[in-house]
């Protein structure tokens, strides 16, 4: 079955450094997501990429995020200058489509420390 | 007032127990509804859409009232392996997803 995979599964990182998160959506889908969810919190959008641009952002996705599908098959998120708040799992996901009861399908998530 | 909200609990049931989650969201054009299960520390993985007819899979049951912006999962003849955080989910006309906090259902031998 296909599944949407991403990596790594944890990273930790200093304050202040940049790091990229890797995700391989599903093949023949066509819209891309990143959602975080602090430990403890509910899962929260970050921003939608479709047709090689953002779609959708949220008031959490600022000036210290971006996306990029370089290649066609990954989809990354950059996060520049870490902060301890940035610590989370962020989760991956992709859709065939959009439109009533399509379903996302989710990474099994990146882990990010922050120390 | 929380775009999605979910009665946190948790939920502690015997085995073979039924138990139902409720959910309420705010924005009246909201385009689609999911119960997504979440266990700890994993992704969250789609239980079932839910349509305004209702719709049920084996021993889930799940019910969306428009007119009163609610949504219901209905898990009859509960078991160990059902224990895990049920979100509750809605898209906006762009497709993204929110989520409510989950609610934590532990199912007691």
């Amino acid at each position: 079955e296909p599944e949407v995979t991403q990596t790594p599964s944890h990273q930790v990182t200093q304050m202040g450094q940049e790091v990229i998160l890797r995700c391989v959506p599903i093949s023949n889908h066509l819209y891309f997501y990143w959602y975080r969810q602090i430990l403890g919190q509910k899962v929260e959008f970050l921003v939608s990429f479709y047709n090689n641009e953002i779609s959708e952002k949220s008031e959490i996705f600022d000036d210290q995020f971006s996306v990029e599908r370089p290649d066609g098959s990954n989809f990354t998120l950059k996060i520049r200058s870490t902060k301890l708040e940035d610590s989370a799992m962020y989760f991956c996901a992709s859709s065939p489509r959009q439109g009533q009861n399509t379903e996302a399908f989710f990474g099994q998530g990146t882990r990010l420390t922050v120390v | 007032r929380k775009e999605v909200e979910q009665d946190p609990g948790p939920f502690n049931v015997p085995e073979g127990a039924t138990v139902a989650f409720n959910c309420t969201y705010s924005n009246s054009a909201s385009q689609s509804f999911f119960w997504y299960r979440q266990d700890c520390r994993k992704e969250p993985k789609l239980l079932m859409s839910v349509y305004s007819s209702g719709n049920e899979d084996g021993r889930f049951t799940a019910q969306l009232n428009r007119a009163s912006q609610y949504i219901s999962l209905l898990i009859r003849d509960s078991k160990l392996s059902d224990s895990a955080t049920y979100l509750c989910v809605v898209t906006s006309n762009t497709g993204k997803l929110i989520f409510g906090q989950g609610t934590t259902l532990q199912v007691k031998p």
